[in-house]
C-alpha cells in the first residue's frame, strides 16, 4: 500500500490566489514527520515545510502552510499568494519513526505538478 | 558553493558502458542518499549510507554499485545498464543525527539515460 498519496496529478491556478495541494498518508507509528518538497524544472529538490506529528500548531513557513489533520492522516501544503515562480511539481514525504543510525530516510509520494497561469 | 553537487548533470550511456555518478555534499552531513526519480512514479530509495557505512540497500540490482569513499562525498557506478534504468538520479545528504526535524537535503540530479 501506498505510504504517501497525492491525488492530483496536475493543478492549474490563477495567479494570486490560494492553492491547497492534498496530501494523505498511512502510518502506524506514533511518532513521525511530514515534508514538503519543490522540484522544478532545474530538478533540485527544494524543502520548503515540516510537521512533526506531536506538533500541536500547523506548521507555516512564510507563504507556506501545512494544514495538518492528524485524525484523518492529512498533511495539505497550503500556498498563499500563488507566483509565476511557485510553478513546479510538489512533492509530500514522511519520515517514520526515530531516526535511527543516522538514516533519516524519507518515503515520498507521486507529486503534484502546480501550473500558475498569469 | 551549492550545498549538494552532482556530477554530471546528464549522462548518455550504451548498455554496455561503465559510468560513475558523483555527489558531494559541503554542508558537513554524515548520512548520504540515493534516490531514483522515474515519471509518474515516487522517488525511490535505493541506497544510504552513514558514516561511510551502507545502512541500507532496497533491492537494487548489482549493476548498480554505490561507493563512499568518505562522509563529503558519495558514488553510483553504473555497468551493463537496461533501458528502464533511464531516470533522474538524485543524491541527499542529512545531519545523520536523531532530530526528526531534519530535512534532506538534495543535489540537483544527473539525467541518465541508457540506449
Amino acid at each position: 500500500a501506498q505510504k504517501i498519496t497525492q491525488t492530483q496529478p496536475g493543478m492549474f491556478v490563477q495567479e494570486k490566489e490560494a492553492v491547497t495541494l492534498d496530501c494523505t498518508y498511512d502510518t502506524s507509528d506514533q511518532s513521525y514527520g511530514l515534508f514538503w518538497y519543490k522540484q522544478p524544472s532545474s530538478g533540485e529538490m527544494i524543502f520548503l515545510i515540516y510537521q512533526g506529528s506531536y506538533d500541536e500548531q500547523n506548521a507555516t513557513e512564510g507563504r507556506y502552510s501545512l494544514n495538518f489533520q492528524k485524525a484523518r492522516k492529512s498533511a495539505n501544503l497550503v500556498i498563499s499568494a500563488s507566483q509565476l515562480g511557485d510553478s513546479a511539481m510538489y512533492f509530500c514525504a514522511m519520515r517514520e519513526g526515530i531516526a535511527n543510525f543516522g538514516n533519516e530516510k524519507l518515503t515520498f509520494g507521486t507529486g503534484t505538478r502546480l501550473t500558475i497561469i498569469p | 558553493e551549492t550545498g549538494v553537487t552532482q556530477t554530471p548533470r546528464h549522462l548518455v550511456m550504451g548498455m554496455t558502458n561503465k559510468k560513475s555518478l558523483k555527489c558531494e555534499q559541503h554542508l558537513g552531513h554524515n548520512a548520504m542518499y540515493w534516490y531514483k526519480q522515474s515519471a509518474k512514479k515516487p522517488l525511490e530509495l535505493m541506497f544510504v549510507y552513514s558514516l561511510e557505512e551502507r545502512v541500507e540497500n532496497n533491492s537494487v540490482p548489482s549493476r548498480f554499485s554505490p561507493e563512499c569513499p568518505n562522509s563529503s562525498h558519495l558514488f553510483l557506478h553504473l555497468h551493463t545498464l537496461q533501458p528502464e534504468d533511464s531516470a533522474l538520479y538524485l543524491c541527499a545528504s542529512s545531519g545523520g543525527g536523531d532530530r526528526a526535524n531534519s530535512p534532506l537535503h538534495f543535489g540537483n540530479g544527473t539525467r541518465l539515460t541508457v540506449t
